[in-house]
């Protein structure tokens, strides 16, 4: 089973609200990394949380942590059109570090102008 | 921030042929690279980390022979996948680290996608 289920599979909202998306992972970790990619393209990195913060901030980016329920949240503020995309969670086992990056099931978001 | 380069970001081949994809960091050397293949509205599944000067470690259920990797230099490392069967049609995508460390940075390519006919 994958190491990151995300939540929801697929998330539609207006632009200018909020988004949140929700990543569960099973394993300890190093750090966490969430990623965007638009359709048909490569992955973006948009912010790494490591195991020992528990909130980061990045532009209109908010992701929290909470290494005891193994979740993670992504929050983007303020939607746009342009946020249309999937969006993955990414865990980077404590062991292996980036080595062996495993990826969620990612949440397909589409903003409605 | 760094580039990786993938060519080609999309090919269509004949049942039986083979087909190389090359990965590139264009303004960093990257010792290690990694391959991930990604099925329509799936995630990336980690096949093979790509070592320079070295042979390839394959993730289970990866066919090396398969799925040949060479890391030659340290800005290019190659998949080649032999005699390609439509089952291989798929997204093929590469990352690249920087630096030594195993936290560092991973930079993506922006994805080779493969049809088999």
């Amino acid at each position: 089973s994958q190491q990151g289920e995300e939540d929801p599979q697929a998330l539609s909202i207006q632009e200018g609200e909020n988004a949140t998306m929700n990543c569960s992972y099973k394993t300890s970790i190093n750090n966490l990394q969430w990623y965007r990619q638009n359709s048909g393209r490569g992955l973006v990195h948009l912010i790494l949380i490591r195991s020992n913060e528990r909130e980061k901030h990045s532009g209109r980016l908010r992701v929290t942590l909470d290494t005891s329920k193994k979740s993670s949240s992504l929050l983007i503020t303020a939607s746009r059109a342009a946020d249309t995309a999937s969006y993955f969670c990414a865990t980077a086992p404590s062991n292996f570090g980036n080595e062996k990056l495993t990826f969620g099931t990612g949440t397909r978001l589409t903003i409605i102008p | 921030g760094a580039v990786v380069s993938q060519h080609p970001s999309w090919v269509i081949c004949k049942s039986g042929t083979s087909v190389k994809i090359e990965c590139r960091s264009l303004d960093f050397q990257a010792t290690t690279m990694f391959w991930y293949r990604q099925f329509p509205k799936q995630s990336l599944m980690l096949m093979a980390t790509s070592n320079e000067g070295s042979k390839a470690t394959y993730e289970q259920g990866v066919e090396k022979d398969k799925f040949l990797i060479n890391h030659a230099s340290l800005t290019l490392s190659t998949l080649t996948v032999t005699s390609a069967h439509p089952e291989d049609s798929s997204f093929y995508i590469c990352s690249a680290r920087t630096g030594q460390r195993k936290t560092g940075e991973l930079f993506f390519g922006e994805g080779s996608r493969l049809t088999v006919l």
